[in-house]
């Protein structure tokens, strides 16, 4: 049964506060992604990764950073969480080829107070 | 700049009804296309892709380029289809998934 696993299923934390959500994926899938899930607004592209190490910006990278540094870890980091972050974040991983599909974590809903 | 639009934030049809899901997308060349499925306390999960062809839980989905659609059919609604859907776009060719902003579907008994 393949597998990603985001390591908290809720998190609490204080505006400002560093953030690090963690995704590991045991499919040896080159790409792994950072989407965020809002009501109304989708699955919204924070950070996709095709191989360790490197790293492309989504549709929303602002306020948000990520690391790879082996091929199944794939980590979100908020450097100065704010209130506007709160949400539900997904993780995301995939063979590297157009027709392939994604299997997703499931979830963590992040609240920043 | 690549999008994927579904009109319909939530769609609410008696069981045994037929259903369409609306996606429409924005893409120049050729993009793959998939419906992804997520269930109450669940998480999100593929349902059909275009190039499969495939019919999954009675559900299909057509690509018409001419009106750059793909929407999801199924012709009598389940209870248990009651969900999430959301229609996903992949243009570039390396697996990046862009997503539209979803359409709950509510199937009543």
């Amino acid at each position: 049964d393949v597998k990603v696993t985001q390591s908290s299923r809720y998190l609490v934390k204080r505006t400002g506060e560093k953030v690090f959500l963690e995704c590991v994926q045991d499919m040896d899938h080159e790409n792994m992604f950072w989407y965020r899930q809002d009501p109304g607004l989708g699955l919204r592209l924070i950070y996709f990764s095709y191989d360790v190490k490197m790293k492309e910006k989504g549709d929303i990278p602002e306020g948000y950073s990520v690391s790879r540094e082996k091929k199944e870890r794939f980590s979100l980091i908020l450097e100065s969480a704010s209130t506007n972050q709160t949400s539900m974040y997904l993780c995301a991983s995939s063979q590297q080829s157009a027709w392939e599909e994604a299997f997703f974590g499931q979830g963590t809903r992040l609240t920043v107070v | 700049a690549q999008r994927v639009t579904q009109p319909e934030k939530l769609l609410s049809v008696f069981k045994g009804a037929p259903v369409e899901l609306k996606c429409n997308y924005s893409y120049s060349g050729s993009p793959e296309l998939f419906w992804y499925v997520q269930y109450s306390r669940q998480r999100l999960q593929l349902l059909l892709r275009h190039i499969s062809r495939e019919s999954i839980k009675g559900f299909t989905a057509d690509l018409n380029k001419g009106e750059t659609s793909f929407h999801l059919k199924k012709p009598f609604a389940q209870e248990e289809d009651s969900a999430m859907y959301y229609c996903a776009l992949e243009g570039y060719g390396g697996g990046k998934l862009i997503f539209g902003q979803g359409t709950e579907l509510s199937v009543k008994p």
